[in-house]
């Protein structure tokens, strides 16, 4: 149980683009979900929280217009990268909880690399 | 910013050797948790620690947390070729919902 799917699994787009990026919780509810950004050889930077039904808080440094987010239900929420630039080329990983607060385990997506020319 | 530190950044062994991690954090805590990432992929929960455990086990991992130092280690024993990747921490601070991810300890166990 508790798995967490994104899609796509890759995905290339020219300089100027957008781009959306799904997570889904396939066998539960996810209450709050994060979306996280990594590159190469770092550690996972967490750029948002979404809870359903509300608007994304945003991490400090993370342009809001550029990253928006929507958590339309209980199971899906999507990550679109506007006006895309070869700077947002990363691996994004989302992770879904169904409880709000640090005690709840966070189960991870398998990650989107997206990669901008 | 990331508030935790792991120690080595990179660690390689052989297989049948254990291995151990370090990570350190700065502020009061909820709970610890440890996270493997092959590469390129998505994480993989390994274990959780609440603030008010000092050892927890799960098969051949061991974690240790040492609220007073703000520390915690997993050790891995009987390490095989499978466990090579990436292991993070990942901090839950109090009265807070999201995790603060560590930089990361890459291992590698060569057969």
């Amino acid at each position: 149980g508790a798995v967490v799917s994104q899609h796509p699994s890759w995905v290339i787009c020219k300089s100027g683009t957008s781009v959306k990026i799904e997570c889904r919780s396939l066998d539960f509810q996810a209450t709050t979900m994060f979306w996280y950004r990594q590159f190469p050889k770092q550690s996972l930077m967490l750029m948002a929280t979404s809870n359903e039904g509300s608007k994304a808080t945003y991490e400090q440094g993370v342009e809001k217009d550029k990253f928006l987010i929507n958590h339309a239900s209980l199971t899906l929420s999507t990550l679109t990268v506007t006006s895309a630039h070869p700077e947002d080329s990363s691996f994004y990983i989302c992770s879904a909880s169904w409880g709000q607060g640090a005690s709840y385990e966070q189960y991870f997506g398998p990650g989107t690399r997206l990669t901008v020319t | 910013s990331q508030q935790g530190e792991e120690d080595p950044q990179a660690l390689s062994i052989q297989e049948g050797e254990n291995a151990t991690m370090n990570c350190s954090y700065k502020t009061s805590i909820n709970n610890l948790q440890w996270y493997r990432q092959n590469s390129g992929r998505g994480l993989v929960h390994l274990i959780l620690i609440r603030s008010n455990e000092r050892e927890k086990h799960s098969g051949r991992l061991r974690v240790t947390l040492d609220t007073s130092k703000k520390s915690s280690s997993l050790l891995i024993t009987a390490s095989r070729a499978a466990d090579t990747a990436s292991y993070f921490c990942a901090t839950g601070p109090m009265n807070r919902g999201k995790l603060i991810f560590g930089q990361g300890t890459e291992l590698s166990v060569k057969p």
